[in-house]
């Protein structure tokens, strides 16, 4: 079964600040994907990372895949307040015949306020 | 272009009553998922069609849950006798499926509160 962690669970950061979200998954996979969740909004897509050793950037956000390692890390550079959110990392896991359809199974969650 | 809608928004059932969940996912997408999140939770899924098949309903949580996409578009989760333990926003996200087009689209969620 697979499983997938997120450390920490909660985050409290400073403005200006750089922290490092982590993802462990437990099993082989095809895909790991970053998601972005407002308080009663859905799921926004923010990153799809599909090798080894793949990185992300947008802003001020920046995504990485070791897939050796089964790791996945979500590094936030000089936070704003507008990054406050819950972030998901979900895992696509491989299937007999070493394929994959798209059913995720999602982390914990790791939620981020950021203050002044 | 218009995203995957998902009505009702909210929905409030007395226990044992039934419910129907309707997902519109993205035209032309030949994938779409149900997934599951409880308060404070991450989604987990419920339900995978390709395009009118059910592919994979392990994650159905018994069989008082039921889903039908029969034309290949919309799609309905149907819940029987509703239980408190089913409260939940049910997610429904559809893709492209091709190769390398591998990006879900969730829509607004369900919020389901069973009384």
């Amino acid at each position: 079964e697979l499983k997938v962690e997120q450390n920490p669970l909660f985050l409290s950061m400073q403005e200006g600040k750089n922290y490092t979200i982590y993802c462990n998954y437990s099993t082989t996979s095809d895909r790991l994907y970053w998601y972005r969740q407002d308080p009663g909004k859905s799921l926004e897509s923010l990153f799809v990372l599909l090798s080894n050793g793949a990185v992300k950037q947008e802003g001020r956000l920046m995504a990485s895949l070791d897939t050796k390692a089964r790791l996945s890390t979500l590094h936030i550079t000089a936070a704003v307040h507008d990054l406050s959110a819950t972030y998901f990392c979900a895992v696509d896991m491989k299937i007999a015949g070493g394929t994959s359809y798209g059913k995720l199974t999602f982390g914990q969650g790791t939620i981020l306020t950021v203050h002044p | 272009g218009a995203g995957v809608s998902q009505s009702p928004r909210y929905k409030v059932a007395k226990r044992g009553q039934d419910v129907a969940l309707r997902c519109d996912p993205i035209s032309g997408h030949v994938s779409l998922f149900w997934y599951q999140q409880a308060l404070g939770q991450g989604p987990e899924f419920l339900t995978y069609f390709q395009n009118e098949a059910q592919l994979d309903k392990s994650g159905l949580p018994s069989d008082r849950f039921f889903a039908e996409r029969p034309e290949g578009s919309v799609s309905t989760l149907k819940i029987q006798r509703t239980q408190q333990e089913d409260s939940a926003v049910y997610l429904c996200a559809s893709s492209l499926a091709r190769v390398y087009s591998y990006e879900q689209y969730f829509g607004p969620g369900t919020r389901l509160t069973v009384t």
